[in-house]
């Protein structure tokens, strides 16, 4: 069964910095491509970044780039989000999902606010 | 214009049959197609279909997806109360290179 674990969500003062990990199993990572995706509550969908299998190509949206950093560890199965210079509309349930948005994890939540 | 626009919120009977749509443009719903995923209150989304009408592994045939144009959109035949639930469509945008979310469509069963 694929799983998605999403951990190191929290409360962070405005300018502060959090990282995120997704931990995958019952399929094989690194062959897929990941994403983050995060929801304000009670709000829609947002894409924030993108990475290849193999690290090759990575994206993000114009909401976290220069401030958000993606990447990955295949021989831990493992997908992080380093996030800097955190804003209180940063504020948000933060997902990791698959490739093709086939499966989701159930999020963790984060915080920013003084 | 940038974004995927869906209809903030639809209702139907039980037992009847709702069309969501989503409209893009040209460098994301009419160049790359569309995928949809359904999301109950407090649970993570999930995919219904990718691409237009593929479907993964578990979905029922109820939900169906097709393209015209810009417009992308998802029939849902037979509604349940479990289908009672946020819709989103979703497509990679070429010129922005950005994965787009519509806003999201609110299905109401009654």
């Amino acid at each position: 069964e694929v799983q998605l674990v999403e951990s190191g969500g929290g409360l962070v003062q405005p300018g502060g910095s959090l990282r995120l990990s997704c931990a995958a199993s019952g399929f094989t990572f690194s062959s897929y491509a990941m994403k983050w995706v995060r929801q304000v509550p009670g709000k829609g969908l947002e894409w924030i970044s993108y990475i290849s299998s193999n690290s090759g190509s990575i994206v993000y949206s114009d909401s976290v780039r220069g401030r958000f950093t993606i990447s990955r560890d295949n021989a831990k199965n493992s997908l992080y989000l380093q996030m800097n210079s955190l804003r209180a509309e940063d504020t948000a349930l933060y997902y990791c999902a698959r490739d093709l948005f086939d499966s989701w994890g159930q999020g963790t939540l984060v915080t920013v606010s003084s | 214009q940038a974004g995927l626009t869906q209809p903030p919120s639809v209702s139907k009977g039980l037992r009847q049959t709702a069309t969501l749509t989503c409209i893009g443009n040209n460098n994301n719903v009419g160049d790359q197609g569309a995928g949809w995923l359904q999301q109950h209150q407090g649970r993570p989304p999930k995919l219904l279909s990718y691409r237009n009408n593929n479907r993964p592994s578990g979905i029922s045939e109820r939900f169906s997806a097709s393209r015209s144009g810009n417009t992308a959109s998802l029939t849902i035949t037979g509604l349940q109360p479990e289908d009672e639930a946020d819709y989103y469509c979703s497509a990679w945008d070429i010129s922005l290179n950005d994965w787009l979310f519509g806003g999201g469509t609110k299905l109401t069963v009654l």
